[in-house]
C-alpha cells in the first residue's frame, strides 16, 4: 500500500537558519504531494502541494519539488522564522479512485531566537 | 479553498459517556472525512462521511463506535460512543472541495477520564 516516510524531529534550528524536512514515498500511479502544517494547538493548514513530477509547491518561503525519480518531496526554506516553530505533515493523494490521503509522522520543528 | 469549523473545540468528558461533534463547511462539497489524531501521532482516517448513505469506514473503525451522518453537502457529525480514556485524541474533520485539494477543521480536542 501507499506509505510516507519523513524524517523523524524535534528539528532544532536558530532563527534564519536553513530548514529541510526530507519525505520520501512509496505509491502506486501517480500520487499528488503535500506538505500540511500544524502550529500549536491548531489544525493542520495546507502548506504547499505539486500535482505531478518536476511541479515545485511553494508558499510563505516554503518550497518543495516532486522528483519521481527518487520517489521524494523534501521541504526547504532559505530562512526559518521562530514562527515557523510548528508541526509538518508530508502526505500523498493516491491517483486511484478512491483518492485516500496517507500521511507521513510529522516532523516537529522548533525554532529558536 | 474551503473554510472548515468544528464545535466543540475542546472537551472533558467521563468515560461511558458519548460526545457529538459537529463540522460545518462554508461550501458545499463532494466528499468529507473524519480523522483521528492520537497524542504525538500523526493522522488516522476514521470514515469517509457519504451525503445520503452510510458512512465508509477504515480498517479497525465501526458504525457502533463512530457514526457519522452526513446530512447535506455542507454538514457532518461523528459521535464517539462509550468512550474510554483511549479514545482522548484529537478528532479532525475535512473536506475535498475539488480534485488534489484537502483541508481540514481546527480539530476537536477529547480528553477521556
Amino acid at each position: 500500500g501507499d506509505s510516507v516516510t519523513q524524517m523523524e524531529g524535534p528539528v532544532t534550528l536558530s532563527e534564519e537558519a536553513f530548514l529541510t524536512i526530507n519525505c520520501t514515498y512509496t505509491a502506486t500511479g501517480y500520487p499528488s504531494l503535500f506538505w500540511y502544517v500544524q502550529y500549536p494547538g491548531e489544525g493542520l493548514q495546507l502548506l504547499l502541494k505539486a500535482t505531478k513530477a518536476d511541479d515545485k509547491g511553494s508558499n510563505k518561503g516554503f518550497e518543495a519539488t516532486y522528483r519521481k525519480e527518487t520517489t521524494s518531496f523534501h521541504l526547504e526554506k532559505g530562512s526559518v522564522q521562530v514562527s515557523d516553530s510548528a508541526v509538518y505533515f508530508c502526505a500523498l493523494m493516491n491517483s486511484g479512485g478512491y483518492q485516500k490521503v496517507t500521511f507521513g509522522i510529522g516532523t516537529k520543528l522548533q525554532v529558536i531566537p | 479553498s474551503a473554510v472548515i469549523s468544528q464545535k466543540p473545540s475542546r472537551d472533558i468528558c467521563q468515560r461511558g459517556t458519548s460526545l457529538t461533534i459537529q463540522c460545518q463547511v462554508d461550501s458545499q462539497v463532494t466528499m468529507m472525512f473524519w480523522y483521528r489524531q492520537q497524542p504525538g501521532q500523526s493522522l488516522t482516517l476514521i470514515a469517509t462521511a457519504n451525503q445520503g448513505s452510510e458512512a465508509t469506514y477504515e480498517s479497525g473503525f465501526v458504525i457502533d463506535k463512530f457514526p457519522i451522518s452526513r446530512p447535506n453537502l455542507t454538514f457532518s457529525t461523528l459521535t464517539v460512543s462509550n468512550m474510554s480514556p483511549e479514545d482522548s485524541s484529537i478528532y479532525l474533520c475535512s473536506a475535498r472541495p475539488g480534485p488534489e485539494t484537502q483541508y481540514f477543521g481546527p480539530g476537536t480536542r477529547l480528553l477521556v477520564l
